[in-house]
Parts: structure tokens; sequence; C-alpha cells
């Protein structure tokens, strides 16, 4: 089955400075990496997701790029701000109507 | 986007009982939903996938008698915990895909075992 790696485990950056966060995944039918950002005690809230049929997407401060022949894709976020401090998962699945599988997660603080 | 609603959202039992949660695809049918479980600072483990009008798969490793799913109609999963313990206590948490889209996540559940 599907398994995810997330790195880093955890991210302490200043405010206005980038983020990176990667990723890889080891099922090569996987065609779908959606990012979650997860506040505590709360649901995953959908901040951005690529198909593999693109390299990459853009929405405002975040960015997602994948590279299928690595099997790695990563997330960007620009100009950090405090409210982006929570926890970030990336996932993946291989087809429609099966489970996203999870990341192990990254911290993330941004200190002003 | 769509909304999935997820009861309750927390509940403290005992050990030894049986907890049931419901999630429910409130603006769409899903004739498929997915149970998570994610312990204090770790990552969503996926327990199973709840197919409408047929029996759970399971992931490796989880109890299925222990954790009942049913998936009585296109808008309702239920996660049956059966003699919780505390080693349960978790936040457990539904989501439910329409065809080919993103996931949407229902608000989770607390459980407690005490």
């Amino acid at each position: 089955g599907e398994n995810v790696e997330q790195h880093p485990s955890t991210l302490s950056v200043q405010e206005g400075d980038s983020a990176v966060i990667k990723c890889t995944y080891s099922d090569s039918a996987s065609n779908y990496f959606p990012w979650y950002k997860q506040e505590l005690g709360k649901r995953p809230q959908l901040i951005i997701d690529i198909r593999s049929n693109v390299g990459e997407k853009k929405d405002q401060r975040i960015a997602v790029t994948l590279n299928k022949t690595a099997k790695h894709f990563s997330l960007h976020i620009t100009e950090t701000q405090p409210e982006d401090s929570a926890v970030y998962f990336c996932a993946a699945s291989s087809k429609a109507g099966t489970a996203l599988i999870f990341g192990k997660g990254t911290t993330l603080s941004v200190s002003s | 986007g769509a909304v999935v609603s997820q009861h309750p959202s927390w509940v403290i039992c005992k050990s030894g009982t049986s907890v049931k949660i419901e999630c429910r695809s409130l603006d769409f049918q899903a004739t498929t939903m997915f149970w998570y479980r994610q312990f204090p600072k770790q990552s969503l483990m996926l327990m199973a996938t709840s197919n409408e009008g047929s029996k759970a798969t399971y992931e490796q490793g989880v109890e299925k008698d222990k954790f009942l799913i049913n998936h009585a109609s296109l808008t309702l999963s239920t996660l049956t915990v059966t003699s919780a313990h505390p080693e349960d206590s978790s936040f457990y948490i539904c989501s439910a895909k329409k065809a080919n889209t993103e996931a949407f996540f229902g608000q989770g559940t607390r459980l407690t075992v005490v």
C-alpha cells in the first residue's frame, strides 16, 4: 500500500520568511496530493491540492510542486504570518474512492 | 464545499462500555466514507473504509470486532467502539469523498475512556 513520508517534523521560521515542507510517496499509481492544515482539536482543513497531471499549483502565498518521477511533492508558504502556525499534513491517494494516506505532519511555528 | 457532520464532538465513557459515533454527509451522497484515528501529536491513521451496503474494509492491525462500522445509507456511516478501554481514547475523524474530488472531513470526536 501507499506510504507517505514527510519532513521536517518541526519547522520554526520568522514572520515574513518562507517555509517549505516536503513529502515523498511510494505508490506510483497515486495521482492526488492534498495538503491540510490542522489546528489543535479541529478537523484538517484543505489548503491546496495537486493532481498528477500538473507540476505546480499556486494560490496566493501557498504553492505546491509535484515531481512524479521522483515521487515527491512540496508545500511552499511565502511571507509567513503568525496565523500560519499549525500542523500541516501532506497526503496521497491512488484513485477515486480510495482513502487518503497521510504523512506524519509538520508543526510550523511562525514567530513575530 | 460539501459538509460532513460528525456526532458527538466529544464523549466520555466508562471502561467496558460501547460508544457509537455518527458521520453524515449533509449535502451530498457518499458511497464511500473513511474512518481515521488520531492520537495526540500524531498523524491521522486510516482505520477502515466504509462502503454503503457492504462490509467495511479494515486496515491491518485494526480489530473489526472491536470497531464496528455500518454504512446503512449514502449519507450515514457509524463507528461503534465496543468494550472501550483507556487505550482507545483518541480523536476519531471520518471523511467522505464525492466522486474524484477532495475529501471532506467531519469535525472529529474526542473519545475519553475512564
